[in-house]
C-alpha cells in the first residue's frame, strides 16, 4: 500500500485565488510528522510547513495551512492567495518517528495563472 | 552558514563506473539521508544515517553503500553504475524527528 498518495499530478489556479492540495497517509505507527515541501523548476526542495500527529491544532505558517483530518489520514496543504511564484511541484511527506521511516509523495504540479 | 552541500552538481558516467557523491552539512543535524528523485516521481529513501556512525537501508538500497564520515559528512557511493541509476540524488538532513529536513541542491546523474 502506498505510505502517501497524492491523487493529482497538475492542478491549476487562478492568481489571487485559493487552491487545496491532497494528500492521504497510511500508516500503523501513531507519533509521526507531515511535511509539505515545494520544488520549483530550479529544482531544490523547500519546506514549507509541518503537522505532527499529537497536534490539535491545524499548522499554518503565512499563506499556507495544513488541513489536518486524522481520522480520515488526510493531511491537505491549502495555499491562500497564490501567487504566479506559487508554480512549482508540490510534494507530501511523512515521517513515522517510532518506525524511523520517511516516505514521500509523487507530487502535484501547481500551475498559477495570470 | 551554507546549509546542505553536495558535490558534484553534474556527472556523467559510463555503464560500469564507479564514483561517489559527497554530502556535507553545517547545521549540527545528527540525521542524514539519500534519496533519488527520477523523471515526474517523489522522492525515495536510498539510505540513512540516524546518528553519527550508523547507517540503515531506505527503500531503494540496492547497488549504492554509504559512509558516514563524521557527524558533518554522508557520502554514497555507486560501485558499478547502470543505467538505471541515472536520477537526480538529493541529500538531507535532519535535526530531529520532530524537524523538517533541509535538502541540498542535488546531483543530476547520468548513466549512459
Amino acid at each position: 500500500a502506498q505510505k502517501i498518495t497524492q491523487t493529482q499530478p497538475g492542478m491549476f489556479v487562478q492568481e489571487k485565488e485559493a487552491v487545496t492540495l491532497d494528500c492521504t497517509y497510511d500508516t500503523s505507527d501513531p507519533s509521526y510528522g507531515l511535511f509539505w515541501y515545494k520544488q520549483p523548476s530550479s529544482g531544490e526542495m523547500i519546506f514549507l510547513i509541518y503537522q505532527g500527529s499529537y497536534d490539535q491544532q491545524n499548522a499554518t505558517e503565512g499563506r499556507y495551512s495544513l488541513n489536518f483530518q486524522k481520522a480520515r489520514k488526510s493531511a491537505n496543504l491549502v495555499i491562500s492567495a497564490s501567487q504566479l511564484g506559487d508554480s512549482a511541484m508540490y510534494f507530501c511527506a511523512m515521517r513515522e518517528i517510532n518506525f524511523n521511516k520517511f516516505y514521500f509523495g509523487s507530487g502535484t504540479k501547481l500551475n498559477v495563472k495570470p | 552558514n551554507a546549509g546542505v552541500t553536495q558535490t558534484p552538481k553534474f556527472q556523467v558516467l559510463k555503464t560500469g563506473q564507479s564514483m561517489t557523491l559527497q554530502c556535507a552539512q553545517d547545521m549540527n543535524h545528527n540525521s542524514m539521508y539519500w534519496y533519488r528523485q527520477d523523471p515526474g516521481m517523489g522522492l525515495r529513501l536510498i539510505y540513512y544515517s540516524a546518528s553519527e556512525g550508523t547507517t540503515d537501508k531506505g527503500e531503494v538500497p540496492n547497488g549504492y553503500n554509504v559512509s558516514r564520515l563524521n557527524k558533518r559528512e554522508f557520502s554514497l557511493r555507486l560501485e558499478s553504475a547502470a543505467p538505471s541509476q541515472t536520477s537526480v540524488y538529493f541529500c538531507a538532513s535532519q535535526e530531529s524527528s520532530y524537524n523538517e529536513q533541509f535538502f541540498g541542491p542535488g546531483t543530476r546523474l547520468t548513466v549512459l
